[in-house]
């Protein structure tokens, strides 16, 4: 089993869409989550980290199921500029919290 | 100015060339990594440094070794390089202390790199 596993897609949906990203990890020891943001050719930005509990940014909502070791992401209301690849990226196994491992990331493309 | 640097930006080399890759950092980070990225694939880890003392092995280091000449910087150099090296590079951040905060990566905007 893959460490981190996303649906590549790519996903492509209109304007004003909700859209939703699922995201499987295999090490139960990961301690951090995040959700990142790769435009085409640039390098990977931190969007969100994930928290057991839950949490929002604006039109972005994470959330991290540690018992079915699941994570997921929900854009409401999409924009084109929310066009990107998005990454899931867990702590990595045995080699110091301090390591990520990244999924191969999912494609959204938002169209007027 | 960007919290990150890499340098160059993009190059072309040959086959059993000798090619160093520079990452800079303004963020008083401790811990810097290099990456690569192939189209499809997601990061994988090459090197990284939890200090100027620290060099660790990452998930695909073969062919590879890096340098940490200072807090600030860490560069990584292919010693003949081959074509199945090339890729985009990336060098990360972070700055250690602990939980989310510390396990958050930044990074440069990447070196493209073609071995012919």
């Amino acid at each position: 089993r893959k460490e981190v596993e996303q649906d590549p897609g790519p996903f492509n949906v209109p304007e004003g869409a909700t859209v939703a990203f699922n995201c499987t990890y295999s090490n139960s020891a990961s301690q951090s989550f995040f959700w990142y943001r790769q435009d085409c050719r640039k390098e990977p930005k931190l969007l969100m980290s994930v928290y057991s509990s839950g949490n929002e940014d604006g039109r972005f909502t994470a959330q991290l199921n540690r018992a079915s070791q699941y994570i997921s992401l929900l854009i409401r209301d999409s924009k084109l500029s929310d066009s990107a690849t998005y990454l899931c990226v867990v702590t990595a196994r045995g080699s110091g919290y301090s390591t990520l491992t990244f999924g191969k990331g999912t494609m959204l493309l938002v169209s007027p | 100015d960007a919290d990150v640097t890499q340098t160059p930006r993009n190059r072309i080399t040959k086959t059993g060339k000798r090619i160093m890759l520079e990452c800079s950092q303004t963020k008083g980070h401790d811990r810097m990594y290099w990456y690569r990225q192939d189209p499809g694939l997601g990061l994988q880890l090459i090197y990284y440094s939890f200090d100027v003392k620290d060099i660790n092995k990452g998930e695909i280091s073969d062919g590879y070794s890096v340098s940490r000449q200072a807090q600030a910087k860490f560069s990584l150099s292919l010693e003949s390089a081959i074509p199945n090296q090339t890729a985009l590079y990336f060098c990360a951040t972070s700055d250690g202390t602990s939980g989310v905060v510390a396990d958050t990566q930044y990074f440069g905007p990447g070196t493209r790199l073609t071995v012919l």
